[in-house]
């Protein structure tokens, strides 16, 4: 149980273009999900939380126009990167907040997706 | 806001050997503790959490970590690793349980046969 998956695993696009990345909750029903980034051999940064039915929240120094984030039901919310540059290439990661008794765990866990390599050339 | 801080950026020991991963946190009135556990190329996998009553909690692959209040202080310990704990480890905090969690800068552990 508790298992958040993510597509496309890697993405290879080309500079100007946007991308589109999917993450489900496939298991358990999650009102909070959140989206990171992760830099070669760094930390996850959070980017922005994403509430099902309700506008995203960004981090601080996160553009909202260019990570468009969409919550549109209990199990799927989707990171939109808009016209890519060379500089958003990076290691993006979603996870999914279980706040009931379905994850093997037990209750109030993030579970997290195994990440899209976003590469823009 | 919250902090953690993971000392050793890179632990590297022997196989069968004992390990500790140091992580400490800034303080708060409540606070809510997680290791992650990060294998190549890969996303995180939750290896144990505190959320409240024992301070000991165990994984189910032989990791602890203790929460000391005190010493505003999560270490995780194992007491003999395998080749297959080759990983990258996270330390994370929350004052919302899981909400918004903040992630230390990551420990990676090498075993050495």
């Amino acid at each position: 149980g508790a298992v958040v998956s993510q597509h496309p695993s890697r993405v290879i696009c080309k500079s100007g273009t946007s991308v589109k990345i999917e993450c489900r909750s496939l298991d358990f029903q999650a009102t909070t999900m959140f989206w990171y980034r992760q830099f070669p051999k760094q930390s996850l940064m959070l980017m922005a939380t994403s509430n099902e039915g309700s506008k995203a929240t960004y981090e601080q120094g996160v553009e909202k126009d260019k990570f468009l984030i969409n919550h549109a039901s209990l199990t799927l919310s989707t990171l939109t990167v808009t016209s890519a540059h060379p500089e958003d290439s990076s290691f993006y990661i979603c996870s999914a907040r279980d706040i009931g008794t379905s994850g093997p765990a037990g209750t109030d866990t993030q579970y997290f997706g195994p990440g899209t390599r976003l590469t823009v050339l | 806001a919250q902090s953690v801080t993971q000392l050793d950026s890179q632990v590297p020991v022997f196989e069968e050997a004992p390990v500790e991963l140091r992580c400490n946190y800034s303080s708060s009135v409540s606070v809510y503790l997680f290791w992650y556990v990060q294998y190549p190329n890969q996303g995180l996998q939750l290896l144990l959490k505190y959320l409240s009553g024992s301070t000991l909690v165990e994984s189910i692959n032989g990791f602890e970590a203790e929460f000391n209040k005190s010493q505003t202080s999560f270490h995780l310990r194992k007491p003999s690793v395998h080749i297959s704990d080759t990983a990258e480890y996270f330390c994370a905090v929350s004052d919302q349980g899981a909400q918004k969690l903040v992630f230390g800068q990551g420990t990676r552990l090498t075993i050495n046969p």
